[in-house]
C-alpha cells in the first residue's frame, strides 16, 4: 500500500535555528498538507498546497513558516527560526481526491 | 467554521464489547466527515469516510459510522472490541473548497481483557 513518508522521525533543535522537515507524498496525490499536534493536544491544521501554491493556511502558520515542493515529489515545511512552543509532531498528509488524506508517521520535534 | 466534539474523553470497554465513540460537528453546508485512528506514537490512519449517500459508511478493521445530519453527529461503531483496537480516535470535519480538516479532541480507548 502506498505511503506518505516523513524524515527525520525525530529531530532536536536549539531555540533559534532553522529546521526543514520533509516529506515524500504519495506519487500520484495532487494535494498536500501539514498538521501538527503538540503533546496531548489535538491535530492542528497548518497548511494545505496545491498547484505549486498555498491553497490555504491557518494563523499559525505565521511567517516563520513556509512549504515548498521543491523537486516534484519532496515536500518540506520549514520553521525559519524555531521556538520552544514549536516542540509538536508534525504530520504531512497527502491526497488525490482532496478528501480523506493519507497521512506520514510524523515528524517529533523537539526545540531545547 | 466548522468544528467538532468529541465528548468523550477517555472510554474503557472489555475485549469483545461493543464500542461506539461520539462525534459532533459543526458545520455550515454537507460535511465531509472522517473518523482516524492513531496508535501510540504512529501517525494518524483514515478508518472511514463520508461524502455522501448512505448514512451508513463502512470503514476497515470492523468499523462502521453513521451520519446523522439530525443529530450533527457522526458515532464509530465496532460490535465487538480487539485489544488492538486500543488506541486515540480522532473525529475530522472536511473543507469542502481547500480540504482541510478540522480534529476533535480525540477519545482515548482502552480495552480491558
Amino acid at each position: 500500500e502506498p505511503e506518505v513518508t516523513q524524515t527525520p522521525s525525530h529531530q532536536v533543535t536549539q531555540m533559534g535555528q532553522e529546521v526543514i522537515l520533509r516529506c515524500v507524498p504519495i506519487s500520484n496525490h495532487l494535494y498536500f498538507y501539514w498538521y501538527r499536534q503538540i503533546l496531548g493536544q489535538k491535530v492542528e491544521f497548518l497548511v494545505s498546497f496545491y498547484n505549486n501554491e498555498i491553497s490555504e493556511k491557518s494563523e499559525i502558520f505565521d511567517d516563520q513558516f513556509s512549504v515548498e515542493r521543491p523537486d516534484g515529489s519532496n515536500f518540506t515545511l520549514k520553521i525559519r527560526s524555531t521556538k520552544l512552543e514549536d516542540s509538536a509532531m508534525y504530520f504531512c498528509a497527502s491526497t488525490a481526491s482532496r478528501y480523506g488524506y493519507t497521512f506520514g508517521s510524523g515528524t517529533r520535534l523537539t526545540v531545547v | 467554521a466548522q468544528s467538532v466534539t468529541q465528548p468523550d474523553i477517555h472510554i474503557t470497554v472489555s475485549e469483545g464489547a461493543s464500542l461506539e465513540l461520539r462525534c459532533n460537528y459543526s458545520y455550515g453546508a454537507t460535511p465531509y466527515l472522517f473518523w482516524y485512528v492513531q496508535s501510540p506514537g504512529q501517525g494518524l490512519q483514515l478508518l472511514l469516510k463520508y461524502f455522501s449517500g448512505d448514512t451508513l459508511v463502512q470503514g476497515i478493521k470492523g468499523f462502521e459510522a453513521e451520519f446523522k445530519r439530525s443529530q450533527s453527529s457522526f458515532n464509530l461503531r465496532k460490535p465487538s472490541v480487539h485489544w488492538s483496537d486500543a488506541a486515540e480516535y480522532f473525529c475530522a470535519v472536511g473543507n469542502t473548497n481547500a480540504g482541510k480538516s478540522t480534529f476533535g479532541d480525540g477519545t482515548t480507548l482502552t480495552v480491558k481483557p
